[in-house]
């Protein structure tokens, strides 16, 4: 059984588009993360909640909102898709706060 | 200027050599944490230490908490061992990643 699940996988989508990317995890950890990747494979956090409150929320703009239905969820939704939003979108999940992550198998975003 | 710095960025070695990837950092952390992406994209959480060493495999992670550095060293390395190592340094609620070690190991 996969421990962390993205959904989609892939994503291709036009600028100006709203599009949204569901993570689960089924390991019963309390914290759980957004990654973005860009063309350059840098990692770069997001978004993290813990118990579902978020607790870390890193300079993104305010078209990326993360939503947390319970605490093996965490959605990421995207408005007003831009050209630049085009990347990969790991989501992660660890036990409490900065434990060792377990990643899923990442979402490839392009935006056209 | 980052605050981990990893080095070196690329790295070419032959299958069976002895590797070491350094990370350096300037921030108090809570834990280092060591990841592994392959090729086809995915990650791995390698090691997460905030002091000593630890060892899991072929793999040995070490942290020197006054000097602010870690290592990842890899024995007897194997084809199987090319990716991006990521070194990321947390304070609990703010990480802070390095920008990766491309590792090619040639048999």
């Amino acid at each position: 059984d996969t421990a962390v699940s993205q959904t989609p996988k892939y994503l291709v989508t036009q600028m100006g588009n709203d599009k949204s990317i569901k993570c689960e995890q089924n390991l019963g950890h309390d914290t759980m993360y957004w990654y973005k990747q860009d063309s350059k494979k840098f990692l770069k956090i997001m978004f993290s909640y813990n118990n579902k409150e978020l607790i870390i929320n890193e300079t993104v703009p305010n078209r990326f909102s993360p939503k947390s239905p319970d605490k093996a969820h965490l959605n990421l939704h995207i408005n007003s898709l831009e050209l630049g939003d085009s990347a990969v979108y790991f989501c992660a999940s660890s036990q409490g706060p900065g434990s060792e992550q377990y990643f899923g198998p990442g979402t490839r975003l392009t935006v056209t | 200027k980052n605050e981990v710095e990893q080095s070196p960025q690329n790295l070419t070695a032959q299958e069976g050599e002895f590797i070491t990837i350094n990370c350096s950092y300037s921030v108090g952390i809570s834990a280092l944490h060591w990841l592994q992406q392959h090729p086809g994209g995915g990650i791995v959480s390698l090691f997460m230490l905030s002091s000593g060493k630890k060892k899991h495999g072929r793999l040995i992670a070490t942290i020197n908490i006054q000097e602010k550095h870690s290592s990842l060293h890899i024995t007897a390395s194997h084809p199987r061992d090319s990716a991006v190592y990521i070194c990321a340094a947390t304070t609990g609620n703010q990480f802070y990643f390095g920008t990766g070690t491309s590792l090619t190991v040639i048999p």
